[in-house]
């Protein structure tokens, strides 16, 4: 059983314009939602992070926007650029006894043409 | 800048032999994870550890087994490698149960064949 899913497998976007990657979660006792990046033959890296008593996290070109009643985030890219063609998971995790382990999606294939 | 080290990048291996994958973090974490990431699937959590010779089940241990015997370091074993075990493998640490950011290494391209 999925519970986060990455439904897009893949997302196009000309260099400038804006990037947005969904994620939807089933598990209600996630509460701290995270994206990271990765590129090929490297290991993922951290992108942002957003709390469940949040709505939105801006950092630089990159915001995530959260929507608890949906269980859905997403993440704004503004502008795209080349070099931010990567795979990109969203990732949740639940408080308490977690010991921060993360669940992750399916991943979304971004690439920005020039 | 945390380092997590995984000793190769590319394995070939032949079914029925049995594989240590090893894993070096560099940062004092509590906590070490091993994931597989496979297309169309994400990264799957097979096994993680919260302290020294601790070890939970993730969402997809069989076959594999783990060890921890420092705190730095965190092994993954295949006991009887299988074709369907081939994939990317991915560890990961974090500082504490209360920071959820973990932090990867570069990953394993492990080929069972």
């Amino acid at each position: 059983d999925q519970q986060v899913k990455q439904n897009s497998p893949s997302l196009s976007v000309q260099e400038g314009r804006i990037s947005i990657l969904n994620c939807d979660y089933t598990n209600s006792m996630f509460d701290y939602f995270l994206w990271y990046k990765k590129y090929p033959a490297e290991g993922p890296t951290f992108l942002i992070s957003i709390s469940s008593i949040k709505d939105k996290n801006e950092d630089g070109r990159f915001t995530v926007f959260l929507n608890k009643s949906a269980k859905h985030l997403s993440l704004h890219i503004v502008p795209s650029q080349p070099g931010d063609s990567a795979v990109y998971f969203c990732a949740a995790a639940a408080g308490g006894t977690s010991y921060g382990k993360l669940t992750f999606g399916q991943g979304t294939i971004l690439t920005v043409h020039p | 800048d945390v380092k997590v080290t995984q000793s190769s990048r590319y394995l070939v291996k032949r079914t029925g032999e049995k594989v240590f994958l090893e894993c070096v973090q560099d940062m004092d974490h509590e906590n070490m994870f091993w994931y597989r990431q496979d297309p169309g699937l994400g990264l799957r959590l097979i096994y993680f550890s919260y302290d020294v010779k601790m070890k939970e089940k993730g969402d997809i241990p069989e076959g594999y087994s783990v060890s921890r015997e420092k705190k730095e370091r965190f092994s993954l074993i295949l006991e009887s490698a299988s074709t369907n075990q081939t994939s990317m493998y991915l560890c990961a640490s974090s500082l504490d149960r209360a920071l959820v950011q973990a932090f990867f290494g570069q990953g394993t391209r492990l080929t069972v064949v």
